[in-house]
């Protein structure tokens, strides 16, 4: 699978959009990009995922460069509750796991 | 709807006593499940994962050991815990050859 660089931490405003950032340089065709979300002493939450089109839920939206070396997660409205480790993942189409990297620790400021 | 539960929540056990943890899932048939480990202020590691009922892959080599004894039950199991053991457990779900994973609330383990 293809390694993923995420900034170590982030700070945004309550209320602001909030960006994720994730390199992906050596990604495959086949590889889709996953974004999961860990709030303080509970369990992952997938959030969202794409192979090379924009998608959108009610959670966020994921924006995958034309070349798909890198993405952006989007919260666009951030809470207090948003607070948490935010993973991009990078999983190769047929693998039976997925592989977590250390992620960046998001803090929504009131 | 689909429920996935872990026991205990929490767990102190002295060193070189054994382990098992429970997973169970509702809602669903033949999935995925997985374990996973985090040591404090670490990474998710995934330990085991298994695709069906006595197929098990161990990611790491350890003292551990998983089993599925049913469709819907996987087993984490330790003759001997060691102090490096503590951590917190995460059980988890997928339908097959789906990537989006359900996690449940995990067993925080200390090893003393």
């Amino acid at each position: 699978d293809a390694k993923t660089t995420q900034p170590t931490s982030m700070d945004c405003a309550e209320g602001r959009a909030a960006n994720l950032p994730c390199n992906h340089s050596t990604i495959s065709g086949n590889e889709y990009v996953y974004w999961y979300r860990q709030i303080h002493s509970q369990g992952p939450q997938y959030i969202i995922h794409g192979l090379k089109n924009n998608e959108t839920n009610e959670m966020a939206s994921l924006i995958i460069t034309e070349d798909r070396k890198s993405s952006t997660l989007i919260l666009p409205h951030a809470t207090l509750r948003d607070t948490a480790v935010y993973y991009c993942i990078v999983v190769l189409q047929g693998a039976q796991k997925l592989v977590f990297g250390q992620g960046t620790r998001l803090t929504i400021n009131p | 709807s689909q429920t996935i539960h872990q026991w205990p929540a929490t767990l102190v056990q002295p060193v070189g006593s054994p382990l098992s943890l429970e997973c169970t899932v509702e809602g669903t048939s033949n999935p995925n499940l997985y374990w996973y480990r985090q040591a404090a202020g670490r990474g998710l590691q995934l330990l085991f994962y298994s695709v069906g009922i006595g197929q098990i892959s161990s990611e790491v080599p350890q003292n551990l050991s998983a089993s599925r004894p049913q469709d819907r039950q996987f087993i984490l199991s330790s003759k001997k815990l060691l102090l490096s053991d503590s951590g917190f457990y995460l059980c988890a779900w997928s339908v097959w050859g789906a990537y989006e994973q359900y996690f449940g609330p995990g067993t925080r383990l200390t090893v003393t």
